[in-house]
């Protein structure tokens, strides 16, 4: 098992652009999450999905979208990039009924 | 209220120390009590939790304290090592799944 896999792993963006991070899981589990980490922050929640077609808002949701087709995929869609939305985001999944959400390796986006 | 408070924000420990880390939370809704680890440049990793109706919960080195009465939990960890050089966050469940993360304490074990 791959686990749970992130594309791209760094990117640079304008202010204005528009980009995809891709997160894809081969465990079969229900729920997905995105996280944003910034520095001395922690991890806050962006949107998560508890199946394919099913997505609901988390902490930070503001300029950004989700979408989830398909079991295995998550995407996130940054529309309008701000600096604001310059950090580390993560994606993890969990399956239902267990406790531990486990995490990709992360995209470090730089918006400028 | 959704909030997670851990300190310290760094931590220095001497080889062989013991390094403790402290959170408290608000909301007595809260039902799992995950450690996570993360190294840098990779994403957090379950280190140990757990659930309210448990004092203590040991896991070779690492202890997790939690006083419910106080809403307050910690991680110690017995013996650091430099290896165990990382981040630690704190964490607590909500409803549908979804985890309150502490703003994260950097353990440095130094030789």
């Amino acid at each position: 098992n791959a686990g749970v896999t992130q594309t791209p792993k760094f990117r640079i963006l304008k202010i204005g652009q528009s980009m995809t991070l891709q997160c894809t899981q081969d465990m079969n589990h229900n729920y997905m999450y995105w996280y944003r980490q910034d520095p001395g922050m922690g991890l806050k929640l962006i949107y998560y999905s508890v199946g394919a077609g099913i997505t609901d808002k988390g902490e930070v949701p503001n300029g950004y979208n989700v979408s989830r087709s398909t079991t295995e995929d998550f995407p996130l869609r940054l529309e309008l990039a701000a600096p604001s939305q310059t950090s580390v985001y993560f994606c993890a999944s969990k399956r239902i009924g267990d406790d531990e959400q486990f995490f990709g390796p992360g995209t470090r986006l730089t918006v400028l | 209220q959704q909030q997670v408070k851990q300190s310290p924000q760094s931590l220095i420990v001497q080889k062989g120390g013991i390094s403790i880390i402290n959170c408290a939370y608000e909301n007595t809704a809260f039902d799992y009590f995950p450690w996570y680890q993360q190294f840098p440049g990779k994403g957090p990793a379950l280190l140990i939790a757990i659930r309210p109706d448990v004092s203590e919960k040991k896991e070779g080195r690492f202890t997790i304290s939690f006083n419910k009465s106080a809403k307050q939990f910690s991680l110690h960890i017995m013996d650091s090592q430099p290896g165990d050089s990382a981040t630690y966050f704190c964490a607590a469940r909500t409803s549908y799944d979804k985890v309150i993360f502490g703003p994260g304490t950097s353990l440095s074990v130094i030789p």
